[in-house]
């Protein structure tokens, strides 16, 4: 059974830091693994999608890597905004049947 | 191209009535799943569907819950005999393969 853990649970920071938010998971036999956000009451957004045979992967200031070896990615956020104020969540597909898996996410505040 | 559609947003129930969920596939997604998200918890999955077939229940409570994914028609994830215990935000996602999941805007159920 696949089980997923984010670190930190919470975090806020100053508006412009760079940020590190940690995903590990315990079957590396996975396909790929979507890195999400959920805003307060709504969807989830999806942000990275990381193919098991990729390492990374980067869009505008997200940029997120994936060592499937070792069960971990890793999601930078750079120049960190006000409006990227929300829960990350990470979801690997497959080790352990054909669906994402989710950790219960980091919750971010970015402040003025 | 529409995104996931869920319907109703927001639904309430009295203990003991039956609540129905639906979820509209992306157009050309054949595959669509259901996950659960309890208050201050992670998203946890309940069923994967592809039209007519369900392919995994494995996160289906065994008492109550049942969906369904008519070869015409949106997917129905049906509560019966509701519990306080079944409020939750109730998510839909939908894939034309296996590679990357689309996301509705949720069901908030509220039971009371």
């Amino acid at each position: 059974k696949q089980e997923v853990t984010q670190i930190p649970a919470a975090l806020s920071v100053p508006e412009g830091e760079n940020l590190v938010l940690n995903c590990s998971f315990t079957d590396s036999a996975i396909y790929n693994l979507q890195w999400f956000r959920q805003d307060p009451g709504k969807g989830l957004t999806s942000l990275l999608l990381i193919q098991s045979s990729q390492r990374e992967q980067t869009s505008g200031r997200l940029n997120a890597s994936l060592d499937k070896s070792s069960g971990r990615s890793t999601l930078y956020i750079a120049a960190s905004q006000p409006g990227d104020s929300a829960t990350y969540l990470c979801a690997p597909w497959g080790g352990g049947g054909n669906k994402l898996t989710f950790g219960t996410g980091t919750q971010l505040k970015v402040e003025l | 191209n529409a995104g996931v559609m869920q319907n109703p947003r927001h639904l309430v129930r009295r203990r003991g009535q039956e609540a129905r969920l639906r979820c509209s596939p992306m157009k050309g997604h054949s595959h669509v799943y259901w996950y659960r998200q309890l208050p201050e918890e992670g998203l946890k999955f309940m069923v994967y569907l592809q039209k007519e077939n369900i392919i995994d229940e494995s996160g289906m409570p065994k008492e109550r819950f049942s969906a369904e994914f008519p070869k015409e028609g949106p997917s129905i994830l049906r509560i019966q005999q509701v519990v306080r215990g079944d409020s939750a935000a109730y998510f839909c996602a939908s894939s034309w393969d296996t590679e990357k999941l689309f996301f509705g805007s949720g069901t908030q159920l509220s039971v009371l």
